[in-house]
């Protein structure tokens, strides 16, 4: 079945700092990925996207490349702010399947 | 713009009593979800729905009930409110229109914090 795997712990970094999360996931055929955000107290919105391999999806900042040699969505951010401390979520949909599989999540938090 | 509504945001029940979450969509979306998100564990599926009259067991489905009437509403019903049901609960909708649309996300509402003593 679909699964995606975010690295463990949370992820404490100073302001203007350089943010990764890894996400890899396993999936039959060719997945469409996503990153969610949920700050705090509010529902998850969709950051970004990419539905094919290669594909770089983007968004305030932020950047994912589909990597299918690697099965992996790794998001990334080359300055964080202190607004962007959130919790961040891997996910994937399979063609002709609409049901979402998340990865547990990343807690980011961004110190001044 | 309303997008994914869901009533109440706050609910604290005894063990026992019933309640039903509500979720409504006003972008005319095929397919909603209920999911619960808990600490270390990420949001697991509870039901879902690809249509009017259509619904399904996710992953955690026991102690829940859903129905789906019409497009728009999605209820989640707790049939007997036990502790381990504390959570917060997200209601998601998305786009379903067939062999274009496995690249939509999903529209999710602010959630529903639940607290069963």
């Amino acid at each position: 079945g679909n699964s995606v795997t975010q690295m463990e712990g949370p992820v404490t970094l100073s302001e203007e700092a350089f943010l990764t999360i890894n996400c890899t996931y396993t999936a039959t055929g060719y997945p469409s990925l996503f990153w969610y955000v949920q700050y705090p107290g509010e529902g998850l919105q969709l950051l970004l996207k990419a539905t094919k391999a290669d594909d770089k999806g983007s968004n305030k900042g932020f950047e994912a490349t589909y990597r299918k040699e690697t099965t992996s969505f790794h998001l990334e951010k080359g300055s964080v702010q202190v607004s962007d401390s959130a919790v961040y979520f891997c996910a994937l949909k399979s063609y002709g399947n609409n049901r979402l599989a998340f990865g547990k999540g990343n807690q980011v938090v961004v110190i001044p | 713009n309303a997008g994914v509504t869901q009533t109440p945001k706050f609910q604290v029940l005894k063990t026992g009593q019933s309640m039903t979450l509500q979720c409504a969509q006003d972008m005319n979306h095929e397919y909603m979800s209920w999911y619960r998100q808990d600490p270390g564990m990420g949001l697991r599926l509870i039901h879902y729905s690809v249509g009017a009259g259509i619904t399904d067991q996710g992953e955690v489905p026991n102690g829940y009930n859903v129905s789906r009437s019409t497009t728009e509403d999605f209820p989640l019903r707790l049939l007997s409110a036990a502790p381990s049901q504390t959570s917060v609960y997200f209601c998601a909708s998305s786009f379903e229109g067939g062999t274009g649309t496995f690249g939509y996300g999903y529209t999710f509402g602010s959630g529903t914090r639940l607290t069963v003593v």
